[in-house]
């Protein structure tokens, strides 16, 4: 069965240090997203991409959050300047038309 | 917010079938009615997904009311792996003004824990 991979699953970075993480989604996907996980709360959305550009953010989102799909197979998360409450698992989703999400197994990020 | 309402746990019996409620009581006529679960701290896992007649895959069957303000996830012979937290989303479908982007809104949904 299909998987979305993401990579590395667990990232340990200091507070204000640049981390990407990577996703590799369904081939034959379209829509391509990240939600994250803080410990005993819910999923949330952060970003959907489609069509090689964001369609919807949420306010979680900030300047210091950017994606991008390089080469057609990855999909990345860039936060900037990590701060602690970036803390969180995240998750990456990949999907096609009227189908349910596949989501990677995520990437447990912790800032120190 | 999630437009649904879930028990926040309960208990089943494993061998025995596992019947999840949920509430979503103000769902659009074209929305669909989605089921995931999260075991541990994995990614969310889809299972099923209907508009307003029953499904049955080969993880569960979804039960829709007729007025469509409920419905009810059913696993049917629940084992120890079933053990998990299971969300209930409401979604609209894949159309010309949302191109697909409909994101999904998790709960806090119902933890499910089967007992041996």
């Amino acid at each position: 069965e299909p998987e979305v991979t993401q990579t590395p699953s667990h990232q340990v970075t200091q507070m204000g240090q640049e981390v990407i993480l990577r996703c590799v989604p369904i081939s034959n996907h379209l829509y391509f997203y990240w939600y994250r996980q803080i410990l005993g709360q819910k999923v949330e959305f952060l970003v959907s991409f489609y069509n090689n550009e964001i369609s919807e953010k949420s306010e979680i989102f900030d300047d210091q959050f950017s994606v991008e799909r390089p080469d057609g197979s990855n999909f990345t998360l860039k936060i900037r300047s990590t701060k602690l409450e970036d803390s969180a698992m995240y998750f990456c989703a990949s999907r096609s038309v009227n189908y349910g999400y596949t989501f990677g197994s995520g990437t447990r990020l912790t800032v120190v | 917010d999630a437009k649904t309402t879930q028990p926040p746990s309960m208990d089943c019996a494993e061998g025995r079938a596992a019947n999840l409620p949920c509430n979503h009581s103000t769902i659009s006529g074209n929305e669909y009615v989605y089921w995931y679960r999260q075991i541990h701290s994995q990614g969310p896992q889809y299972i099923i997904h209907g508009l307003k007649n029953n499904e049955t895959n080969e993880m569960a069957s979804l039960i829709i009311t007729e007025d469509r303000k409920s419905s009810t996830l059913i696993l049917p012979h629940a084992t120890l792996r079933d053990t998990a937290v299971y969300y209930c989303i409401v979604r609209s479908p894949d159309n010309r003004s949302n191109f697909g982007n409909e994101k999904l809104t998790f709960g806090t949904g119902t933890r499910l824990t089967i007992i041996p």
